[in-house]
């Protein structure tokens, strides 16, 4: 089992709808929980940390966390063709090493 | 710039030659990360230092791989007798450690003919 999964995708919304990302662990006592965007070609860029159960938004993205179902999920409101990329989920079981998830592809229809 | 940088952005080599690569991490960020990530996956853990300490190190990672962070700031990577299969990108991130937020650099891009 791997440490994180998350559905490759490609998953595809229109302009202005609500792209929806989950992602499941399977260390129950992970703390530490991420998403990255990852535009073709270059690097993660941080979008948004999570620690404690329940929502955490920022702008159009919101981040939510369920330590009991071990899944964690990226919501992006209103989403523009910018949004298009892939989206990585990563976790830190132990304060030390993080894992990621291969990815989920996003794409953002005008 | 106060963000992670790496060098070289592109490597190009033949099979069977060594190549170092470099990261400079944020500057007060004491966490340093290596990733290897090929197309399709997300990045894969290769080994950590804490300061100048090489704190974890994968156990997937071969023993032609060895990285160094030998004053706790800048780090580098090497790659000895590379193989086929070591063509990826290489990514470098830093982190503090009392807030475990990585942040990446632009990553080198390694290919090995």
């Amino acid at each position: 089992q791997k440490e994180v999964e998350q559905n490759s995708g490609p998953l595809s919304v229109p302009e202005g709808a609500i792209a929806s990302l989950n992602c499941t662990y399977s260390d129950r006592g992970s703390q530490s929980f991420f998403w990255y965007r990852q535009y073709s070609g270059k690097s993660p860029e941080l979008i948004m940390s999570i620690y404690s159960n329940g929502d955490k938004e920022d702008g159009r993205f919101t981040a939510q966390l369920n330590k009991a179902s071990q899944y964690v999920s990226l919501l992006i409101r209103d989403s523009q063709p910018s949004d298009s990329a892939t989206y990585l989920c990563a976790v830190n079981p132990t304060g030390n090493q993080f894992y990621f998830g291969t990815g989920t592809s996003l794409t953002v229809i005008p | 710039d106060t963000g992670v940088s790496q060098d070289p952005r592109h490597k190009i080599t033949k099979r069977g030659q060594n190549v170092t690569f470099r990261c400079d991490p944020i500057s007060e960020h004491n966490r340093l990360y290596w990733y290897r990530q090929t197309l399709g996956q997300g990045p894969e853990f290769l080994t950590y230092f804490q300061n100048e300490a090489q704190l974890e190190k994968s156990r997937l990672l071969s023993d032609r791989f060895s990285a160094e962070r030998p004053k706790g700031s800048f780090s580098t990577l090497e790659i000895q007798r590379t193989e086929q299969g070591d063509s990826a990108m290489y990514l470098c991130a830093s982190s503090l450690v009392v807030v475990d937020t990585q942040y990446f650099g632009p990553g080198t891009r390694l290919t090995v003919l």
